[in-house]
């Protein structure tokens, strides 16, 4: 049972460059979320999903985009990476939304933008 | 809206004394309390939760944490710490919509 997994572990990035974090989860989650986490700052959320073909966004989706095609799949991606989007990037997914629900997360993506 | 504080961004104690990481929440409504747990280079794992049944919660590893509606608190707690406490704990706050995170607090336990 592996959970959500997160690739790649670590990305460089020039600016101006595109990329996507893949996430995949393999326990029939239907909520799936997208993080960043900064020193001092906690988790924000990004983007959330509550099923395949519908997404939302949180906090803080400014220069994210995604898409849910699948009910395993929830990738994000960087369109025009800043240097203000060098984070850790986790993806979680539940069963349900939020409430009494647990989230479980992914190992992370670091990311720098340099 | 919603929101988690945690006090004191890093908190050391020295191996076998108690630790204690303090969090407080704002919600309008009753709120689900969580404790989650960062190990280097490791996402988060739930540590304990609230969800109003009883107000001491009891998580893995030795971890408790009390709900107090009248301090707005639900500070967690382990009697004796050991080396492999060592992580990052976040506070999260829910409702039925959305979770908040704390900004979290590093333990450091000293030998």
């Amino acid at each position: 049972n592996a959970g959500v997994t997160q690739t790649p572990k670590f990305r460089i990035l020039k600016i101006g460059q595109s990329m996507t974090l893949q996430c995949t989860q393999d326990m029939n989650h239907n909520y799936m979320y997208w993080y960043r986490q900064d020193p001092g700052m906690g988790l924000k959320l990004i983007y959330y999903s509550v099923g395949a073909g519908i997404t939302d966004k949180g906090e803080v989706p400014n220069g994210y985009n995604v898409s849910r095609s699948t009910t395993e799949d929830f990738p994000l991606r960087l369109e025009l990476a800043a240097p203000s989007q060098t984070s850790v990037y986790f993806c979680a997914s539940s069963y349900g939304r939020s409430g009494a629900n647990v989230l479980t997360f992914g190992a992370g993506s670091r990311l720098t933008v340099l | 809206a919603q929101s988690v504080t945690q006090l004191g961004s890093h908190v050391s104690v020295s191996e076998g004394a108690l630790v204690l990481l303090r969090c407080n929440y704002s919600s309008s409504v009753p709120p689900y309390l969580f404790w989650y747990v960062q190990y280097p280079n490791q996402g988060l794992q739930l540590l304990l939760k609230y969800t109003s049944a009883a107000t001491l919660v009891k998580g893995i590893n030795g971890f408790e944490a009390e709900f107090k509606k009248s301090e707005t608190s639900f500070h967690l707690t382990k009697p004796s710490a050991h080396m492999s406490d060592a992580a990052e704990y976040f506070c999260a706050v829910s409702d039925n919509n959305d979770m908040r995170f704390g900004a979290g607090t590093r333990l450091t336990v000293k030998p």
